[in-house]
């Protein structure tokens, strides 16, 4: 099945540019997204990409998408003391649901003021 | 609030015993899924129901059942609970059978057993 590995961990002063790595194994991935969990709380959809993109844009948040060496990278611009959180890669295969999203094991940011 | 609703927050529990935790998905979600999510483990896909029928099922234990209402709530059993099923348990619910859309999350369950 498909495997989605990210690190686990990232610290950056506020106001620099954080970025989040992913990989994914499975090459038919076709819907990819960034899910935001803070504490206490459940996962927040931030933003996706299909695979039929490069590059995504919105608002300080740009997705980046490598189909051939499968990596997905997530940027954060100005990062906030607020950005500080968990941050989930779930990829999809399609679109039948005979297969639900798979998440990575999260990345924790620390945003340090 | 995202929309899904899941009861309780909270649950502590013995081991040997068994729960029911319940998730009301997202007005016009017609699918529910069940992950849980543990220190070690990261999110664990469970299960997957689409208008009252299993579509997927992920690594979910024999002793873990759940089913999909008609009025779309979903219900997820645990029983014969053992320590390592201590986790925080979420639903989530999308429009579609699929990814499409992604997947709206509720604020989770957290069981505790002892």
């Amino acid at each position: 099945g498909e495997d989605v590995e990210q690190s686990l961990f990232l610290s950056v002063r506020e106001g620099d540019s954080s970025v989040i790595n992913c990989t994914y194994t499975d090459s038919s991935s076709t819907y990819l997204y960034w899910y935001k969990q803070e504490p206490g709380a459940g996962l927040q959809l931030l933003t996706y990409i299909f695979s039929n993109m490069d590059m995504k844009q919105d608002q300080r948040l740009t997705v980046l998408l490598n189909k051939k060496d499968k990596h997905l990278s997530l940027r954060i611009a100005d990062t906030q003391t607020g950005d500080s959180a968990i941050y989930f890669c779930a990829v999809g295969v399609e679109d039948t649901g005979r297969r639900a999203l798979t998440f990575g094991s999260g990345t924790r940011l620390q945003v340090q003021p | 609030d995202s929309g899904v609703t899941q009861t309780p927050k909270h649950l502590i529990t013995a081991t040997g015993q068994r729960v029911t935790l319940r998730c009301s998905p997202r007005s016009g979600d017609l699918s529910v899924y069940w992950y849980q999510q543990s220190l070690d483990q990261g999110l664990q896909f469970l299960i997957q129901y689409y208008n009252g029928e299993e579509r997927a099922k992920g690594n979910i234990l024999e002793r873990f059942s759940a089913q999909q209402f008609p009025d779309l709530h979903s219900e997820l059993n645990l029983s014969s609970l053992e320590l390592g099923d201590s986790a925080l348990y979420f639903c989530a619910s999308s429009a579609r059978q699929g990814s499409y859309y992604g997947y709206t999350f509720g604020s989770g369950t957290r069981l505790t057993v002892v």
